[in-house]
């Protein structure tokens, strides 16, 4: 069974500082991927990006990085320079890759932007 | 590409109707996942169907609950003799093949 750790349910940052959000996860899987959706006020879910564990490098989208540990199964997203506009939940969350199955998910992580 | 498309937005019923959320896919997508998002919770597992099949149902209430993919036509979430307690933002996500899956707005369900 694949199971998604977010152990900050809430975060705050300066405007345009960097903050690391943290997750981990757990699987037996061999192939699989990793994401970061960001839900606004909205509630829409946005994808922010997305992982292959197959690669060693870190996905990067922007602002938005990763830092990928597979040995470790953490999955940390760091948002540089932030905006008001990141102001939102942030869920973690994994799928194989090589079969049919759900996504799972985290709980969510609130960040709050700081003016 | 219009994206996964969720109606209605929000959703009244009273006490004992029945609930359809309606979820039309992306162009070209075959997998269709259900969410159910209580407040201040992450997204909860429902249901996954690809065309006129249902995947894994495991997440799924055994009463009240059904959902379809028609061979035409949008995903359908039936919620039968709704509770307070269905009260809740449901999601639906379409993905070609788990490559990065798209979600709905969601519709937000209220029962008074």
């Amino acid at each position: 069974a694949q199971t998604v750790t977010q152990s900050q349910p809430e975060m705050s940052v300066q405007e345009a500082e960097t903050v690391t959000l943290s997750c981990t996860y757990d699987t037996s899987e061999s192939d699989y991927y990793l994401f970061w959706y960001k839900q606004p006020p909205s509630r829409q879910m946005i994808l922010v990006i997305r992982q292959e564990a197959y690669k060693q490098q870190n996905a990067t989208e922007n602002r938005f990085s990763v830092n990928f540990q597979k040995a470790a199964k953490s999955f940390s997203l760091k948002i540089s320079d932030s905006q008001l506009g990141d102001a939102a939940m942030y869920f973690c969350a994994s799928y194989p890759m090589n079969r049919d199955d759900k996504i799972i998910f985290g709980k969510g992580t609130r960040l709050h932007i700081l003016p | 590409n219009a994206g996964v498309m969720q109606n209605p937005r929000h959703l009244v019923r009273r006490r004992g109707q029945e609930a359809r959320l309606r979820c039309s896919p992306m162009k070209g997508h075959s997998h269709v996942y259900w969410y159910r998002q209580l407040p201040e919770e992450g997204l909860k597992f429902m249901v996954y169907l690809q065309k006129e099949n249902i995947i894994d149902e495991s997440g799924m209430p055994k009463e009240r609950f059904s959902a379809e993919f028609p061979k035409e036509g949008p995903s359908i979430l039936r919620i039968q003799q709704v509770v307070r307690g269905d009260s809740a933002a449901y999601f639906c996500a379409s993905s070609p093949d788990g490559q990065g899956t798209f979600f709905g707005q969601g519709t937000r369900l209220t029962v008074v």
